[in-house]
């Protein structure tokens, strides 16, 4: 059974802080990784796709990393800010039609 | 916001009755998917759609069934509801297979009692 774990599980951080959290998935079975961001009461959105070695997407404060030959990737929030606190999920494309899903990492910032 | 909405938005139900839990899309999107969110777990999947009448079960499948008679409607059914259903459900849609560039409805709360 293939695994996407992320760490922490949960973070709080102060307002005005960079966090980063991590994303890791087994190598040999990469197509794509995904994105989320979940903010309570709501439904997931889509940040970012990545599919290449080396990858570097950025959306505003928060930017993503994607190291595919040793299986992880990092999502960077610079600054943060309250509104910033959601759940952020990745998921992995494993080929042409699976995706799995991490537990997520919940983060809360504290104005 | 894109055009998906999820029906009902919460339900109560005894256990071994049916229930049937409705997906509607206004994007024109060809993909389709039913999600369980379960605490620890984070988001699995129970069935996709890649086209009208194309389905194909994902891993979590055991207990649920669905149908896509039209490209606009996925409907998930658990044909005999029990406890261990008891959850929430995402359905999504994409344009690209694999959940590329997915947009996600509000979820149905269900409770098996």
């Amino acid at each position: 059974i293939l695994n996407v774990e992320q760490s922490p599980q949960s973070l709080h951080v102060q307002e005005g802080d960079s966090t980063n959290f991590t994303c890791s998935f087994p190598s040999s079975n990469f197509y794509a990784l995904h994105w989320y961001r979940w903010e309570t009461a709501k439904s997931p959105e889509a940040l970012f796709v990545m599919t290449l070695n080396g990858d570097e997407k950025k959306k505003g404060r928060i930017s993503a990393t994607l190291n595919t030959k040793e299986g992880y990737s990092y999502l960077y929030i610079k600054g943060s800010q309250p509104e910033d606190s959601a759940t952020y999920l990745c998921a992995l494309k494993t080929s042409y039609d699976k995706v799995i899903f991490g537990p997520g990492t919940s983060l809360s910032v504290i104005p | 916001d894109a055009g998906i909405t999820q029906s009902p938005r919460h339900k109560v139900t005894e256990t071994g009755t049916p229930v049937t839990l409705r997906c509607h899309q206004t994007e024109n999107h060809r993909y389709m998917y039913w999600y369980r969110q379960d605490p620890g777990h984070g988001l699995r999947l129970i069935h996709y759609s890649y086209g009208v009448k194309d389905t194909d079960k994902g891993e979590v499948s055991d207990g649920y069934s669905v149908s896509r008679s039209k490209t606009e409607d996925f409907l998930l059914t658990l044909e005999s509801a029990t406890s261990s259903q008891t959850s929430v459900y995402f359905c999504a849609i994409s344009e690209q297979t694999g959940l590329i560039e997915a947009f996600f409805g509000q979820g149905t709360r269900l409770t098996v009692v």
